[in-house]
């Protein structure tokens, strides 16, 4: 069974763009969440995903959003780049909210 | 909110002993998972072993074990025989199970984590 997929793995952006990353969950996980890690700040909770609605949001600005798609796949955007956006930014999805959660390679987003 | 707090930067550990991991966290609630993650340098986030609140059984998981002390709040992960693969970032989690609306509301709380190395 796949696992958690996320593309793609590394990016590098200038400030002021904007960029959208993709999370693909494991067959039959319906709930999908973000997570932002910075050495800094360490993991920090984004949003999560249930059934195409955003269930909770972490203390983001409205730069951040995101989708999730009725094959539960997900997308995160971030507008307006800024250098202190670049990160590990990690998915993880769970069979159902009460469930672990599994998480992907991540990817890399760098700002210059 | 809660916090969840790792009081060791760094750990290291000689191949075949023992060591252990200390968590503690701070909650409100009373109904909630403790999970141990282990983040090696292909920066995968890996599920070790998790605890229900509920539960007064100390999970394991093969090598893996946790000492959940719910009362002083303590959350702590034994790695026996350790093997050099164990090298890693390991971070412990908390998870509010919020009350069932019908939907999610889940989020987990991370602690800044512990770097292990095991010597060989």
């Amino acid at each position: 069974k796949a696992g958690v997929t996320q593309t793609p793995r590394y990016l590098i952006k200038t400030r002021g763009q904007q960029v959208t990353l993709s999370c693909s969950p494991i067959s039959g996980h319906r709930s999908v969440s973000w997570y932002q890690q910075t050495p800094g700040q360490g993991l920090q909770f984004l949003f999560e995903y249930f059934s195409e609605t955003q269930r909770n949001k972490g203390n983001f600005p409205g730069r951040f959003s995101g989708r999730q798609f009725s094959n539960s796949r997900s997308e995160m955007n971030v507008s307006t780049l800024e250098l202190g956006d670049s990160a590990l930014y990690l998915c993880a999805s769970s069979l159902s909210p009460n469930q672990p959660q599994h998480f992907g390679d991540g990817t890399r987003l760098s700002i210059l | 909110a809660q916090t969840v707090t790792q009081s060791q930067p760094e750990m290291s550990v000689q191949e075949a002993e023992t060591v252990t991991l200390s968590c503690t966290y701070d909650t409100s609630e009373n109904n909630y998972y403790l999970f141990w993650y282990k983040q090696p340098p292909s920066r995968q986030m890996i599920l070790v072993i998790r605890q229900e609140a509920y539960k007064q059984q100390n999970a394991t998981e093969n090598r893996f074990s946790v000492n959940f002390q719910k009362a002083a709040k303590s959350f702590s992960l034994k790695i026996s025989d350790s093997q050099l693969g164990d090298t890693a970032m390991y971070f412990c989690a908390f998870m509010k199970l919020w009350p069932d609306s019908g939907g999610s509301n889940y989020k987990l709380t991370f602690g800044k984590g512990t770097l292990l190395t095991v010597n060989p």
